[in-house]
């Protein structure tokens, strides 16, 4: 059992670069999530996804998007980056889609913009 | 609305105590309680339910007060790898959350020897 599993690690992208972010759990979780932390400012929720086929943004989503093909694998992309977008991105997943379940992280993807 | 974490930093020394608490303006269903080390991912600790059912680490309590929507990690006779920040997120009440957690802004926990 890997878990939540993000790809890749680490990451420089230039401005206006657009890429993908990784995310898969092999735990059958319905619930998905991607946040992303800076200094000082916790961890901020940007999209997740309650199932194959069903997403919604979180309190920060603009300039990413995300699809649920799968239930194991919830992609998140950045359209065209800007340094504002440099930081740690981490996935997470949930047992259930409802309320009051553990919620267990990945280990983030370290993103700088330049 | 992210939920108010007190206090932003602790500094123990080993086999001290610490309380940390977390606060939501909102009706919260439940508090979670995360533990971060420097460069790691978050680690799930404890989470806790409105009517007051617990899951979670077998050293560490804490306490949820529904009335209030607040919550308390106690964290007792420190050990050095009490080390790290600690989060509190919180799922709300409503009924088209579908889950998802907002988490507080952190309190950064040092045990010294």
């Amino acid at each position: 059992n890997a878990g939540v599993t993000q790809t890749p690690k680490f990451q420089v992208l230039k401005t206006g670069q657009s890429m993908t972010l990784q995310c898969a759990q092999d735990m059958n979780h319905e619930y998905m999530s991607w946040y992303r932390q800076d200094p000082g400012m916790g961890l901020r929720l940007i999209h997740y996804s309650v199932g194959a086929g069903i997403t919604d943004q979180g309190e920060v989503p603009n300039g990413y998007n995300v699809s649920r093909s799968t239930t194991e694998d919830f992609p998140l992309r950045l359209l065209s980056a800007a340094p504002s977008q440099t930081s740690v991105y981490f996935c997470a997943s949930k047992a259930g889609r409802a309320i009051g379940y553990e919620q267990y992280f990945g280990p983030g993807t370290r993103l700088t913009v330049t | 609305q992210q939920p108010v974490q007190s206090p932003q930093a602790v500094i123990l020394r080993e086999g001290e105590d610490a309380v940390i608490n977390c606060s939501s303006s909102k009706a919260l269903y439940s508090v979670h309680w995360y533990r971060q080390k420097h460069g790691e991912a978050p680690v799930f600790l404890m989470i806790l339910l409105k009517g007051g059912e617990q899951k979670g680490h077998e050293k560490i309590s804490a306490s949820f007060n529904e009335k209030k929507q607040q919550s308390s990690l106690y964290l007792t006779a420190s050990q050095l790898s009490y080390s790290g920040t600690y989060f509190c997120g919180t799922e709300d009440a409503g009924g088209t959350s579908y889950g998802k957690l907002t988490f507080g802004q952190g309190t950064i926990l040092t045990v010294h020897p």
